[in-house]
């Protein structure tokens, strides 16, 4: 079983709200990604969660905070975002996360909407 | 520097036909990961099949194959007898091993694959 869930699948929000992104897998892996994906383009990394402790951000705006509250689920929590911050967010996760022939396993995605 | 290069943005094929997507990379890294995901216009993205650098053969699984030439650094997805449900945007990534706690993966482009009935 190589499945990764989250929630929720569209979310659409206002630039004052506060909202959170939700992902799970139940895999064993021991690192979880978050990843923005604008139409069109491949999907930028945003996060890197290694066993449960943040290993990569790439200078991503405060505005996003990931949490991981432990080895199955990583949120990211959303406030005071912009309209150009609409994107499908996608999640992913993998079982050995220094080594080259990881892969990494995806999941469905939340398209967000900002208003 | 680490790159993925995807020079077919778009394709037409007909159904039931042969494809191949191109893909060519470049690192100095003796050891890497080749990868290719295929993104319906669901969003999900869905991992097809998985080349490392010091295999000897070409991967393959099941319709794909991936045609691994080391030394011209290319790694072309094969998708054999091409079906309607193959329409969809095709992913090339690399990954390099790390001795930090995580590696990154470095995509392509992409190449959006259209199937014609």
């Amino acid at each position: 079983d190589t499945e990764v869930t989250q929630t929720p699948k569209h979310l659409v929000m206002g630039m004052t709200n506060k909202k959170s992104l939700k992902c799970e897998q139940h895999m064993g892996h021991r690192a979880m990604y978050w990843y923005k994906q604008k139409a069109k383009k491949p999907p930028e990394l945003m996060f890197v969660y290694s066993y449960e402790k943040l290993s990569i951000n790439e200078s991503v705006p405060s505005r996003f905070s990931p949490e991981c509250p432990n080895s199955s689920l990583l949120n990211l929590h959303l406030h005071a975002l912009q309209p150009e911050d609409s994107a499908l967010y996608l999640c992913a996760s993998s079982q050995v996360p220094e080594r080259s022939t990881d892969t990494q396993y995806f999941g469905p995605g939340t398209r967000l909407t900002v208003l | 520097a680490q790159k993925i290069t995807q020079t077919q943005p778009g394709m037409f094929v007909q159904e039931k036909e042969a494809v191949t997507l191109d893909c060519t990379y470049d690192t100095s890294d003796p050891s890497y990961g080749l990868f290719w995901y295929k993104q319906p216009s669901s969003g999900e993205m869905i991992f097809l099949i998985y080349q490392g650098s010091y295999d000897q053969q070409n991967a393959t699984e099941g319709r794909y194959s991936l045609n691994f030439q080391k030394a011209r650094k290319s790694a072309n997805l094969v998708i054999s007898a091409s079906q309607l449900g193959d329409s969809a945007m095709y992913f090339c990534a690399m990954r390099l091993g790390s001795y930090s706690s995580a590696s990154k993966i470095i995509f392509g482009s992409g190449t959006r694959l259209s199937i014609r009935p």
